[in-house]
């Protein structure tokens, strides 16, 4: 069946633009993450949604950081008055939802700030 | 110090050695431990889950010593295809599951 997907591949912006990021989860996955990811370095939890609500933001580093999962379903992380800090690979994964369920991973967004 | 800390290596083996990774984490409520495969700008997947009692797949064996804090990774016969870097991840103790992953090992095997 089909994996966790996520557009764009790879984002190109400058400093002070606003980003979208989607992530498609694996259909009937309830539990949704994001993970960020610097090179060199393990992936850093972000936020994660169970159904539509944000169960755990305590990873976002600010509030120019927001995600949301209307449907629950898609999630769509959006990043404001960006900065060359964020340049990274932004990585989603789900899960089943049920205890600690494996993850599946997205192949993930780079995003370059300029 | 870091919640979970891994050796970044390189670690370079000629194939068909034997290779350990080792990673320590400092919760000691921690619930559930994996070891997952990341290639060269790739995702992470899944390798294995670990256990206390171990678990084996074929030429990798994981193992959790809870007392310690301390998880492994042994792969035998290495080929050049194992070539990757291995991330130890544990969940958090809270109710999100949430993955904290070291910083990940890098193995490359040589022919």
């Amino acid at each position: 069946g089909a994996g966790v997907s996520q557009t764009p591949s790879n984002k190109v912006t400058e400093k002070g633009k606003y980003v979208e990021l989607r992530c498609d989860p694996i259909s009937g996955h309830t539990a949704l993450y994001w993970y960020r990811q610097s090179l060199g370095q393990g992936p850093e939890f972000l936020i994660y949604f169970q159904g539509t609500g944000a169960a755990d933001d305590s990873g976002l580093p600010n509030d120019r950081f927001f995600a949301v999962r209307p449907e629950g379903s898609v999630s769509t992380l959006k990043i404001q008055r960006t900065e060359r800090g964020d340049s990274a690979v932004y990585l989603c994964a789900s899960s089943r939802g049920v205890s600690a369920d494996t993850q599946y991973f997205g192949p993930g967004t780079r995003l370059t700030v300029l | 110090r870091k919640e979970v800390e891994q050796d970044p290596g390189p670690f370079n083996v000629p194939e068909g050695a034997t290779v350990a990774f080792n990673c320590t984490y400092s919760n000691s409520a921690s619930q559930s431990f994996f070891w997952y495969r990341q290639d060269c700008r790739k995702e992470p997947k899944l390798l294995m889950s670990v256990y206390s009692s171990g678990n084996e797949d074929g030429r990798f064996t994981a193992q959790l010593n809870r007392a310690s804090q301390y998880i492994s990774l042994l792969i035998r016969d290495s080929k050049l295809s194992d070539s990757a870097t291995y991330l130890c991840v544990v969940t958090a103790t809270s109710g999100t599951y949430k993955y904290i992953f070291g910083t990940g090992t890098r193995l490359k095997v040589l022919a």
